[in-house]
């Protein structure tokens, strides 16, 4: 069974500070998403990556970016921390891109505070 | 691009009650379709999609979806919940063959009361 880590369930920051999240899947997926959860608001893609060492930008970028230096990790960092960026952070990953209708696997997600 | 409406919001329910939740999408070419569930203090998992076939797909837990392509809809039903359903669902569309992002709806939060 497909495995997606989040590193934190739960992480407090503060305005500011430049914030790491971290995740891994187990299964040599190539394709990895970050996205936000948002009461009302649904997800919302953050940004994507193809494979390794590629990325791209999803619905809303700003204020983020992210690193794939391996294909088993996504990091998404959050340059200067805001408090409009309080959220869940859930990370995703599918098997390759001509495998595109397959599904994607998500982590538990991070619950990340900005104070 | 592709959008995704779930009309539904919040739905609150009886045990036994029969569910149908709405989702309706833009997109004028082919399309495959999901439904994900989310519940409390879980990740989000595939409940069921669809790709090409039969228009009825059943997925888990009893948990079925109609594709009519007439409507650009794809509903989720069941006929009869349970207390263990409450959760969050989420449909999403993506464009077969084109963006290989699925984009996905506000989501519908189900309260099923005992």
């Amino acid at each position: 069974d497909v495995k997606v880590t989040q590193s934190s369930r739960y992480l407090v920051k503060r305005t500011g500070e430049k914030v790491f999240l971290e995740c891994v899947q187990d299964m040599d997926h190539e394709n990895m998403f970050w996205y936000r959860q948002d009461p009302g608001l649904g997800l919302r893609l953050i940004y994507f990556s193809y494979d390794v060492k590629m990325k791209e930008k999803g619905d809303i970028p700003e204020g983020y970016s992210v690193s794939r230096e391996k294909k088993e990790r996504f990091s998404l960092i959050l340059e200067s921390a805001s408090t409009n960026q309080t959220s869940m952070y859930l990370c995703a990953s599918r098997l390759g891109r001509d495998s595109s209708n397959q599904p994607q696997h998500f982590g538990d997600g991070t619950r990340l505070s900005i104070l | 691009a592709q959008s995704v409406s779930q009309h539904n919001h919040h739905v609150i329910l009886s045990e036994a009650a029969s569910l149908e939740l709405g989702c309706n999408y833009s997109y004028g070419g082919t399309v495959n379709l999901f439904w994900y569930v989310q519940y409390p203090g879980q990740h989000l998992q595939l409940l069921l999609k669809y790709f090409s076939g039969d228009p009825l797909v059943k997925g888990i837990k009893g948990f079925e979806a109609e594709f009519i392509k007439s409507k650009f809809s794809f509903n989720l039903r069941k006929p009869s919940v349970q207390w263990s359903d409450t959760a969050e669902y989420f449909c999403a569309v993506k464009a077969s063959g084109g963006s290989y992002i699925p984009t996905f709806g506000r989501g519908t939060s189900l309260i099923v009361h005992p």
